[in-house]
């Protein structure tokens, strides 16, 4: 198993820009979350979708930011307008509800924007 | 506001002696703890984890005890190794979700 991969690694771009980071998460996981790891907050949980269905989008930190999953094997975390406020490092990550042993994260996108 | 805490950011130890890490959360909703390890530029990795139910899980030279009564839990490395060295992160979830509330880490340097 390849584990989640996420895509890009790095991504630097203008600030007013979109951005749009991928995710897949590893097969026959129902449950996918992204974070957003800051010094100052540590990993804050954006949003997560169980079984392709958002059900807490509480941590997404305003409209510019919004995030999908139209299948099991692929979600998208998008800024639109970028600010450089969103420079951070973005993890995705996936689980199989109920195993108990957390999750299993990406290697993340280190998103700076200027 | 922050549910879970982690108020020290770093900590240096001695390789071969005792690193204690520690970790307090606000919500008594919680009732599954964990612990992850994360290397520079790599996702954080599951490390150990301990119910409610429970005050104490071994898993090697790694274990979490759990204090509900003080809402506060902590991590015992022994003995420590160069290979320690990473950023640990305490994690809780709770009330019947899958959501994974995360502190804001201690990184932990081990010197020979």
């Amino acid at each position: 198993d390849a584990g989640v991969i996420q895509s890009p690694r790095h991504e630097v771009t203008e600030m007013g820009q979109e951005v749009t980071l991928r995710c897949k998460p590893i097969s026959g996981h129902n449950s996918l979350f992204w974070y957003r790891q800051t010094m100052m907050r540590g990993l804050e949980l954006l949003i997560y979708f169980n079984n392709n269905v958002p059900i807490d989008d509480s941590g997404m930190p305003e409209d510019r930011f919004s995030a999908k999953m139209p299948n099991a094997s692929f979600s998208t975390l998008k800024i639109q307008p970028s600010e450089p406020r969103d420079s951070a490092v973005y993890f995705c990550a996936s689980s199989y509800t109920g195993t108990g042993y957390g999750y299993t994260f990406g290697s993340g996108t280190r998103l700076t924007v200027v | 506001d922050q549910q879970v805490k982690q108020n020290s950011p770093s900590l240096s130890v001695q390789e071969g002696r005792i690193s204690i890490l520690n970790c307090d959360y606000t919500n008594s909703m919680f009732d599954y703890f964990l612990w992850y390890k994360k290397y520079p530029a790599e996702g954080p990795t599951f490390l150990i984890s301990i119910s409610s139910i429970k005050d104490k899980n071994e898993d090697g030279r790694f274990t979490v005890f759990l204090n509900k009564s003080a809402k506060h839990l902590s991590l015992h490395i022994v003995p420590s190794q160069p290979g320690d060295s990473a950023v640990y992160f305490c994690a809780a979830s709770g009330g019947n979700t899958d959501k994974l509330i995360f502190g804001t880490g201690t990184r932990l340097q081990v010197f020979p």
